[in-house]
């Protein structure tokens, strides 16, 4: 099973909602990954969890909080966005080599498209 | 930004040709990454080139890597519309830092 799976699909929130998106996947591994991407941009980083530890947090501003309740699973929960925070945000995993340094393929959920209103 | 740099930003050919993007960073890498996207979706991964290699292939793609210019290349050869995609290199620095670069956008005309 090479799959990563993303919950919801899409999602529309007012700025004052909390709301959570959802990532899972089975392949064992231990580092997984937050990105947002507007349109027509690459993907930028926004997180990075190694063995259930936040390892990687670029700057991201505290309205988004990552979660990693296990192995499988990673949370990203939104609580009063704005709308320049309406963009597709992809969840990906890897995995990690002995020295704890990321492996090299991620493989990427299909993301969550959020709209916030 | 870490993020590298890629150009074309969009590339029409028509089926049967070859395209060729391209794709400069900044700083000393651990291995450069190409992905494709298609409309909007996740990103797939195709190809990955260690710092320490000059050219890999994977069936009708063809990556190059220049460490002295920090530049890498993407060849898609006898392209199919099925090809139709955005295509971004990754760059890995340390441990689990990849930074993306801007994307070209490849249409492959039947």
């Amino acid at each position: 099973d090479t799959e990563v799976t993303q919950t919801p699909k899409h999602l529309v929130m007012g700025m004052t909602n909390k709301k959570s998106l959802k990532c899972e996947q089975h392949m064992g591994h231990r580092a997984m990954y937050w990105y947002k991407q507007k349109a027509k941009k690459p993907p930028e980083l926004m997180f990075v969890y190694s063995y259930e530890k936040l390892s990687i947090n670029e700057s991201v501003p505290s309205r988004f909080s990552p979660e990693c309740p296990n192995s499988s699973l990673l949370n990203l929960h939104l609580h009063a966005l704005q709308p320049e925070d309406s963009a597709l945000y992809l969840c990906a995993s890897s995995q990690l080599g002995t020295s704890g340094g990321g492996q090299e393929t991620q493989y990427f959920g299909p993301g969550t498209r959020l709209l916030v209103l | 930004s870490q993020q590298g740099e890629e150009d074309p930003q969009a590339l029409s050919i028509q089926e049967g040709e070859n395209a060729t993007m391209n794709c400069s960073y900044k700083t000393s890498i651990n291995n450069l990454q190409w992905y494709r996207q298609n409309s909007g979706r996740g990103l797939v991964h195709l190809i990955l080139i260690r710092s320490n290699e000059r050219e890999k292939h994977s069936g009708r793609l063809r990556v190059t890597l220049d460490t002295s210019k920090k530049s890498s290349s993407l060849l898609i050869t006898a392209s199919r519309a099925a090809d139709t995609a955005s295509y971004f290199c990754a760059v890995r620095y340390n441990f689990n830092k990849f930074y993306f670069g801007s994307g070209t956008k490849l249409n492959v005309k039947p």
